[in-house]
């Protein structure tokens, strides 16, 4: 089955640890998104790719890294430098141009103590 | 500022009415217009889509109303059903960026009572 896979589910942290966040999907899309999502806000862009080796910095990229040296996987780090890394992070992927519906993974929900 | 607004954080409707769930949007250059259908602790999924060349797009139960002059669009299902009770949120992109990137609105939490 064709999909956009994201682990783990749960992930607990220490305050001041960096995180690295796992997105994988096999629907050979170009494009691939990080959001994050806070209780009530709508989905927020953090980072975006379009082609291997390249990505931007999406409206809240403040405090997080990204990668994409393959074009199944585009893995999230999260800095000490988030202040407020606490949410619930998805990951979606787009095909070529010309397609503008982005499919999502199940995310995966970060908490920092 | 708020790109994408969704005015209505919650709607209860019942079974077998219909749900009209509305976004409003401040972007003249948005093109495109998405609706993404979300539960808990899940991923949203893509309901229904519609370009700005169109004024309506109907996929089963699901129809997506444009109105750019008033900058609005809107969702109907009917008949509602339990199953579609999750937060709705509306989407826009600008296909002059290049880069389709979305922006999504707050989301509508959409309750249908049996």
């Amino acid at each position: 089955d064709g999909g956009i896979t994201q682990s783990p589910k749960y992930l607990f942290r220490k305050e001041g640890q960096n995180v690295t966040l796992s997105c994988e999907q096999n629907l050979n899309h170009d494009a691939m998104y990080w959001y994050r999502q806070d209780p009530g806000q709508g989905l927020r862009l953090i980072y975006y790719s379009q082609i291997v080796n390249d990505f931007q910095k999406g409206d809240i990229a403040e405090g997080y890294s990204v990668s994409r040296e393959k074009k199944e996987s585009f893995p999230l780090t999260v800095t000490s430098a988030q202040k407020n890394p606490t949410a619930f992070y998805l990951c979606a992927s787009r095909m070529t141009s010309g397609f503008y519906e982005q499919y999502f993974g199940p995310g995966t929900r970060l908490t920092v103590t | 500022d708020q790109q994408v607004k969704q005015n209505s954080p919650s709607l209860s409707v019942q079974e077998g009415r219909i749900s009209i769930l509305n976004c409003d949007y401040t972007n003249s250059m948005f093109d495109y217009f998405l609706w993404y259908k979300k539960y808990p602790a899940e991923g949203p999924t893509f309901l229904i889509s519609i370009s700005s060349i169109k004024d309506k797009n109907e996929d089963g139960r699901f129809t997506v109303f444009l109105n750019k002059s008033a900058k609005h669009l809107s969702l109907h299902i009917v008949p509602s059903q339990p199953g579609d009770s999750a937060v709705y949120f509306c989407a826009a992109s600008a296909s002059g960026a290049g880069s389709y990137q979305l922006t999504f609105g707050k989301g509508t939490k959409l309750s249908v009572i049996p």
